[in-house]
């Protein structure tokens, strides 16, 4: 079993829709993060999270400590939104282990 | 974006040549890695250095190796390389704050 489990693998919806990325972990950890990686394939950090929840512009991030499952929300999605969304978590033991990723396509 | 760039981009090779991919930054993060993505798994740890000189193995580094001589440079070589190291590298840089910046990926295949 995956140490970081994402759900869906795939995820298409139609613009404006409000998404819904799922991410449910195993281990210990001091930190998880959420990563975009563009079609072209660079990746970005979007957040670092370890309680609670944080907001920028249109993503919001939710983290559950007890029930070791974040959450990585998109309002009024866009096609600009398409791209792979990848949880990685910090472990207690200072490795980082990364999910395979959430494919989001956004249709105009 | 913490100007981190990788070179080549794209290269292709063949079996049992030696292969030298090279991250270098600009930020003087102390921090950096070398990931390989392969479809159907995650991010995958190679190698990583935290600091000058001082590397350490990730979970998927047989066959691979690292040199850091320098805070901004972080080179990856595959001595002889496989057709199983077809595959998209990704350097990464820390701060020290948990967050790690990419690169742009190399895209290596190897015939």
């Amino acid at each position: 079993k995956n140490e970081v489990e994402q759900s869906p693998q795939n995820l298409t919806a139609q613009e404006g829709e409000f998404i819904t990325i799922n991410c449910s972990y195993s281990v210990g950890i001091s930190a998880l993060h959420w990563l975009q990686q563009h079609p072209g394939g660079g990746i970005v950090s979007l957040f670092m999270l370890s309680s609670g929840k944080k907001k920028h512009g249109r993503l919001i991030a939710t983290i559950n400590i007890q029930e070791k499952h974040s959450s990585l929300h998109i309002t009024a999605s866009h096609p600009r939104d398409s791209a792979v969304y990848i949880c990685a978590v910090s472990s207690r033991d200072d490795k980082i282990i990364f999910g395979k990723g959430t494919r989001l396509h956004i249709l105009p | 974006d913490a100007g981190i760039t990788q070179s080549p981009r794209h290269k292709v090779t063949e079996t049992g040549t030696p292969v030298t991919l090279r991250c270098h930054q600009t930020e003087n993060h102390r921090y950096m890695y070398w990931y390989r993505q392969d479809p159907g798994h995650g991010l995958r740890l190679i190698h990583y250095s935290y600091g000058v000189k001082d590397t350490d193995k990730g979970e998927v580094s047989d066959g691979y190796s690292v040199s850091r001589s320098k805070t901004e440079d972080f080179l990856l070589t595959l001595e002889s390389a496989t057709s199983s190291q077809t595959s998209v590298y990704f350097c990464a840089t820390d701060e020290g704050t948990d967050t790690q910046y990419f690169g742009p990926g190399t895209r290596l295949t190897v015939l």
